[in-house]
């Protein structure tokens, strides 16, 4: 099945800095990438996805990247605000037959935003 | 548009008892998945649903656990026999039927089962 690793575990800035976590997957046939941010003893909400047939999406202060090729995808957070610090996790769906439904997450990254 | 509601949100229970843990999925949804988290850990996959049918159980234990989403009321996940290994936080989602929201997957609060 699918297996998506998740770096780094933790990542400190500077409130205003900008913050990049990346995932990494491995079935090429995977194609759709979503984003979740979970605070502490919270659900994880939805903030941004991703499909395979774009590079590229942002929204306000959030942008997502994906390589095809290399089978990577990226968060990015401009401007970043101590009320962005949570844990957040990166996620592949299935692609093949019964696992089409489900989603495939990485271990999550702890982000620290600093006032 | 009410989300998706759990509950019981906190379920505490001896080893041995039975845990039944109840999802009711976004209005208009009929996928509904369920997931575990241990601390500080992702989220793990266990069984896909749609109504009456269970379309993917490969991550759910063959024994103790069980899951069904009946035609009429809320997605049950059943534990039977829990055991302290049980605790963790289980999440269920629920997604659409049409093509653009059938991947967006929409997460409940969480039951949070300790196991005494």
């Amino acid at each position: 099945g699918e297996n998506v690793e998740q770096h780094p575990s933790t990542l400190s800035v500077q409130e205003g800095d900008s913050a990049v976590i990346k995932c990494t997957y491995s079935d090429s046939a995977s194609n759709y990438f979503p984003w979740y941010k979970q605070e502490l003893g919270k659900r994880p909400q939805l903030i941004i996805d991703i499909r395979s047939n774009v590079g590229e999406k942002k929204d306000q202060r959030i942008a997502v990247t994906l390589n095809k090729t290399a089978k990577h995808f990226s968060l990015h957070i401009t401007e970043t605000q101590p009320e962005d610090s949570a844990v957040y996790f990166c996620a592949a769906r299935g692609s093949r037959g019964s696992t089409l439904g489900r989603l495939y997450f990485g271990r999550g990254t702890q982000l620290t935003v600093w006032p | 548009n009410a989300g998706v509601m759990q509950n019981p949100r906190h379920l505490v229970r001896r080893r041995g008892q039975e845990a039944r843990l109840r999802c009711s999925p976004m209005k208009g949804h009929s996928h509904v998945y369920w997931y575990r988290q241990l601390p500080e850990e992702g989220l793990k996959f266990m069984v896909y649903l749609q109504k009456e049918n269970i379309i993917d159980e490969s991550g759910m234990p063959k024994e103790r656990f069980s899951a069904e989403f009946p035609k009429e009321g809320p997605s049950i996940l059943r534990i039977q026999q829990v055991v302290r290994g049980d605790s963790a936080a289980y999440f269920c989602a629920s997604s659409g039927t049409g093509q653009s929201s059938y991947n967006e997957q929409f997460f409940g609060p969480g039951t949070r089962l300790t196991v005494l």
